[in-house]
C-alpha cells in the first residue's frame, strides 16, 4: 500500500489530453511537499518528468505539466502520441516517516 | 553527464548480506549539493527509498524506518563511489536496486539521475 495513491490505469487516444492523479495527506502533499514525477518504460530506470510540482528538466515537451492543491496533485499530458506509454509515478516527503515517498503508479495506454 | 554504474550480486542466501556499489562519474559524492540515495522497486512494495548519504559540511547518512536495523550506507571519496549493505535478507528483500543522485536545486530536492538498476533475488 503506497503512501500516495495514483490510479493504477489510464488511457487515451492520440492528440487527447490525460491527467494523473496522486492524493496524499497532511503529512506529505497537504504539508506542501513538493511533488516530482517519474516516468519509466519497462526494464529501464524511472526517469525525471516533473520536479518541484510543475517544473520540466531540459528536453521534457511543454505537452506535460505538473499541479498541486491541498493534499493531491496532478500530471496532465496534453496531445497525446503512441511513445508516451509508459508507467508514471508521483513522489513527495513524508514527514510523518521521515523518508521520500512514492505513489503506486499509473499505467498510461494510447488507444 | 553524470552516470552511475551499479555493480553487485544478483542473487543472496536468506539471512546473508546483500551488498551493492554505485560507481559515479560526472559528479563527485562529496558534492554538497547533492545526496547519494538507494531505491528498491518490487511488485509488491512498488518504489520504495531506503536511505542516503550526503556531505553538507560534514557526512551524514538517513535510513528509512522499516529498514533502518539492517542497513549501512558507505561512501568513499577515493574511488568516488557509494555502496549499500543490506544485512539479514529475506525473500521481502528481493527487488530491483538503483542508486540515485537527488539533487538540491533552489528549493527543491528531487532524484535526477538513476543507475540502471540491479535485480536483486534472495533465495536459497
Amino acid at each position: 500500500q503506497s503512501v500516495l495513491t495514483q490510479p493504477p490505469s489510464v488511457s487515451g487516444a492520440p492528440g487527447q489530453r490525460v491527467t494523473i492523479s496522486c492524493t496524499g495527506s497532511s503529512s506529505n502533499i497537504g504539508a506542501r511537499f513538493d511533488v516530482h514525477w517519474y516516468r519509466q518504460l519497462p526494464g529501464i530506470a524511472p526517469k525525471l518528468l516533473i520536479y518541484g510540482n510543475n517544473n520540466r528538466p531540459s528536453g521534457v515537451p511543454d505537452r506535460f505539466s505538473g499541479s498541486r492543491s491541498g493534499t493531491s496533485a496532478s500530471l496532465a499530458i496534453t496531445g497525446l502520441q503512441a511513445e508516451d506509454e509508459a508507467d508514471y509515478y508521483c513522489q513527495s516527503y513524508d514527514s510523518s516517516l521521515t523518508a521520500w515517498v512514492f505513489g503506486g503508479g499509473t499505467k498510461l495506454t494510447v488507444l | 553527464q553524470v552516470q552511475l554504474q551499479q555493480s553487485g550480486p544478483g542473487l543472496v542466501k536468506p539471512s546473508q548480506t546483500l551488498s551493492l556499489t554505485c560507481a559515479i562519474s560526472g559528479d563527485s559524492v562529496s558534492r554538497n549539493s547533492a545526496a547519494w540515495n538507494w531505491i528498491r522497486q518490487s511488485p509488491s512494495r512498488g518504489l520504495e527509498w531506503l536511505g542516503r548519504t550526503e556531505y553538507r559540511s560534514k557526512w551524514s547518512n538517513d535510513y528509512a524506518v522499516s529498514v533502518k536495523s539492517r542497513i549501512t550506507i558507505n561512501r568513499d571519496t577515493s574511488k568516488n563511489q557509494f555502496s549499500l549493505q543490506l544485512n539479514s535478507v529475506t525473500p521481502e528483500d528481493t527487488a530491483v536496486y538503483y542508486c540515485v543522485r537527488g539533487l538540491y536545486s533552489s528549493s527543491y530536492y528531487y532524484f535526477d539521475y538513476w543507475g540502471q538498476g540491479t535485480p536483486v533475488t534472495v533465495s536459497s
